[in-house]
């Protein structure tokens, strides 16, 4: 079975520029996930989506950060414009439709860096 | 909503002792709790697992118990090894029961 892919692995921006990360889920899995991780620290929910709707964007920073899971499968994470503070491992997740406490799989995520 | 906290944040052992991470969570509705461990330049990856009708569950090495009145939860691992050494995280599911909230993490280091 094939995992949870991401792409790019790295990233490299400066300030105030744009940035996008794809996420390609486990076929079959309804349930995707971003997540941030910034060094030292555990996973952070950005945005949870149930097929192509979102479930939860609590934590999103809507003024500059932005998501879509078009036609329900895969998924863009963009950041416009980036700061400083959004250097961090991005980690997309996904898990079995509607199944509450199912496992989730994670990508091996995005190390973007921001100079 | 959820919180979740786990110490130590780094443990080192030597080959062959046991080693226990505890985390508590602040929601009293969260039913179900992974661990996850994270290598190197790799994503988390599930290791156990236990849902809030079981008090303890075990997977050779690995076993993790969990006490509701509490609102605590341990993973411990005997007989470690070096390539236990990596990033473990404990997670619970936040308060709308719909995505994992994490601890911080605990980097594991085993001596040979």
């Amino acid at each position: 079975e094939a995992g949870v892919a991401q792409s790019p692995r790295y990233k490299i921006i400066e300030k105030r520029q744009s940035v996008a990360f794809w996420c390609n889920p486990i076929s079959g899995h309804a349930t995707l996930y971003w997540y941030q991780q910034i060094l030292g620290q555990g996973p952070k929910l950005l945005i949870q989506f149930q097929n192509n709707g979102v479930v939860d964007d609590s934590q999103l920073p809507k003024d500059r950060f932005s998501a879509e899971r078009l036609k329900g499968v895969d998924s863009t994470l963009k950041i416009q414009p980036a700061k400083l503070e959004d250097s961090a491992v991005y980690l997309c997740a996904s898990s079995f439709p509607g199944a509450l406490g199912s496992e989730a799989f994670f990508g091996q995520g995005t190390r973007l860096t921001v100079v | 909503g959820e919180n979740v906290e786990q110490h130590p944040s780094t443990l080192s052992v030597q080959e062959g002792d046991s080693a226990v991470i505890k985390c508590t969570y602040s929601d009293s509705a969260s039913n179900y709790f992974p661990w996850y461990k994270q290598e190197l330049g790799k994503g988390p990856q599930l290791i156990i697992d236990i849902r809030s009708n079981v008090g303890e569950k075990k997977d050779q090495r690995i076993a993790v118990t969990l006490n509701k009145t509490a609102k605590h939860f341990s993973l411990h691992i005997t007989e470690t090894q070096p390539e236990d050494s990596a990033v473990y995280f404990c997670a619970a599911f936040n308060q709308a029961g719909t995505a994992l909230i994490f601890g911080k993490g605990t980097t594991l280091s085993v001596s040979s």
